[in-house]
C-alpha cells in the first residue's frame, strides 16, 4: 500500500539555525499539508498547498516557515530561523482529492536546542 | 473560527467496558468528519470518516460513529475495549482545504 514518507526522522538543531523537513507525498495525489504536533498537544494544521501554491495556512505558518515542492516528488517544510518553540513532532500529509481521505506520515521530531 | 472540540481529555476503562468519546465541532457549512487514532509512538492513522449518507460509519478494529447534524457532534464509539486500545484519539474536520483537530482524548485501557 503507498504511504507518506519523512526525513529524517529525529532531528536536533541548535536555536537560529535553518532546518528543512522532507516529505514524500503519495505519488499521485494532488493536495499536501503540514501540520506540528507539540509534544503532549493537539495536531495543528500549518499550511495546505495544491496546485504549486500555498491555498491556506495558518497563523502559526509565518515569514519563518516556507514550503516547496522542488521535483514533483518531494514536499519540503522550511524553518529559516529556529526557536525552542518551534520544538514537535511535524506531521506531512497528502490527498488525492479534495473530498478524500488525508493520509500522514510518520512524522519529524524536531528538537530545538 | 472553526474549531472542534472533544469531551474527555483523559478516559480510564477496564478490558471489555463500552467506550463513547464525544466529538463537537462549531458550525462551518458542509463537513467531512474523522477519527484519527496514534498509539503511544506512533503516527496518526484513520479509524473512520464521514463524508455524506448513512451518518452511523464502521470503522476499523471494531469503531463505529455516530454523525448528529443537529448537534454538530460525530461521538466514537466501540461496544467492548481491548488493552491494545490504549492511544490517543484524535476528531478531526475537514473545512474545505482545512482539517481542523481535536485537543485529543487520552484512552488507557487496564488488563
Amino acid at each position: 500500500e503507498p504511504e507518506v514518507t519523512q526525513t529524517p526522522s529525529h532531528q536536533v538543531t541548535q536555536m537560529g539555525q535553518e532546518v528543512i523537513l522532507r516529505c514524500v507525498p503519495i505519488s499521485n495525489h494532488l493536495y499536501f499539508y503540514w501540520y506540528r504536533q507539540i509534544l503532549g498537544q493537539k495536531v495543528e494544521f500549518l499550511v495546505s498547498f495544491y496546485n504549486n501554491e500555498i491555498s491556506e495556512k495558518s497563523e502559526i505558518f509565518d515569514d519563518q516557515f516556507s514550503v516547496e515542492r522542488p521535483d514533483g516528488s518531494n514536499f519540503t517544510l522550511k524553518i529559516r530561523s529556529t526557536k525552542l518553540e518551534d520544538s514537535a513532532m511535524y506531521f506531512c500529509a497528502s490527498r488525492l482529492q479534495r473530498k478524500e481521505t488525508q493520509y500522514f506520515g510518520p512524522g519529524t521530531r524536531l528538537l530545538v536546542l | 473560527a472553526q474549531s472542534v472540540s472533544q469531551h474527555n481529555h483523559h478516559v480510564i476503562l477496564s478490558e471489555a467496558a463500552s467506550l463513547e468519546l464525544g466529538c463537537n465541532y462549531s458550525y462551518g457549512g458542509t463537513v467531512n468528519l474523522f477519527w484519527y487514532v496514534q498509539y503511544p509512538g506512533q503516527h496518526l492513522q484513520l479509524l473512520l470518516k464521514y463524508f455524506s449518507g448513512d451518518p452511523l460509519v464502521k470503522g476499523i478494529k471494531g469503531f463505529e460513529a455516530e454523525f448528529i447534524k443537529s448537534k454538530f457532534s460525530f461521538n466514537l464509539r466501540k461496544p467492548s475495549v481491548q488493552w491494545s486500545d490504549t492511544a490517543e484519539y484524535f476528531c478531526a474536520v475537514n473545512y474545505g482545504q482545512n482539517f481542523v483537530f481535536g485537543p485529543g482524548t487520552r484512552l488507557s485501557v487496564l488488563p
